[in-house]
């Protein structure tokens, strides 16, 4: 299956500072998306992106697919932007089907 | 309208019995995952149901592991004669054509094998 490399796996930011998620997967994909697990172990959908780019407020995400990566941004960062970033991909020509996770970035971020 | 539901919410049950996770997919959509985050971990694949194919079963760690789906909607993941290794979170997804193949989960079952 598809290997999916998140880095960095830990960070650790002030309040206001703004950061830079990346995730390389090691083949073509037709799906990627972004997803922020809550501290209450939710997975929250941020962005369905197996290409080009996107924003929604303070995040914003890239996704360059011939070049095998992906970019999540954070402005502005706020204490409840904490929690475990992961990124997931889907390979193959199906429209559905099962998603390939990588392992995350835990990201703290301190008032 | 109503996201996707699991149930029980935390299971507590003793080493070499069996469990049933439940999960209530996204009204109409045709595809149903499960997946299990084992601590401090990252989502391990185990099943997917899409409409009436055959199941994707690759992800399931043994024959004590089963799924199945009643009437395209509902699914229920059982675990026969649980192991202390089992425990995991246990997470449900459900996606369709018309919200653009995303993936949308459920708040998950918390299961401890004792």
């Amino acid at each position: 299956g598809i290997q999916v490399e998140q880095s960095p796996p830990d960070l650790i930011l002030q309040e206001g500072a703004n950061s830079t998620l990346r995730c390389n997967f090691s083949d073509s994909v037709n799906n990627l998306q972004w997803f922020h697990q809550n501290p209450w172990g939710q997975l929250i959908n941020l962005f369905y992106i197996p290409s080009g780019t996107k924003q929604n407020g303070r995040l914003s995400a890239t996704t360059v697919a011939t070049e095998r990566y992906s970019l999540l941004y954070i402005s502005s960062s706020q204490t409840t932007d904490s929690g475990v970033y992961f990124c997931a991909v889907r390979s193959g020509g199906s429209t559905l089907g099962r998603l390939y996770f990588g392992r995350g970035t835990q990201l703290t971020v301190w008032p | 309208g109503a996201g996707v539901s699991q149930s029980p919410s935390n299971k507590v049950t003793e080493k070499g019995k069996d469990v049933e996770l439940r999960c209530d997919p996204i009204s109409g959509h045709t595809a149903l995952y499960w997946y299990r985050q084992s601590l401090g971990q990252g989502l391990e694949f185990l099943i997917y149901f899409q409409g009436n194919s055959a199941p994707d079963k690759s992800g399931l760690p043994s024959d004590r592991f089963s799924a199945e789906r009643t009437g395209g909607s509902v699914s229920t993941l059982t675990i026969q004669r649980t192991q202390q290794e089992d425990s995991a979170v246990y997470l449900c997804a459900s996606s369709s054509m018309a919200s653009k193949e995303t993936q949308y989960f459920g708040p998950g079952t918390r299961l401890l094998v004792l």
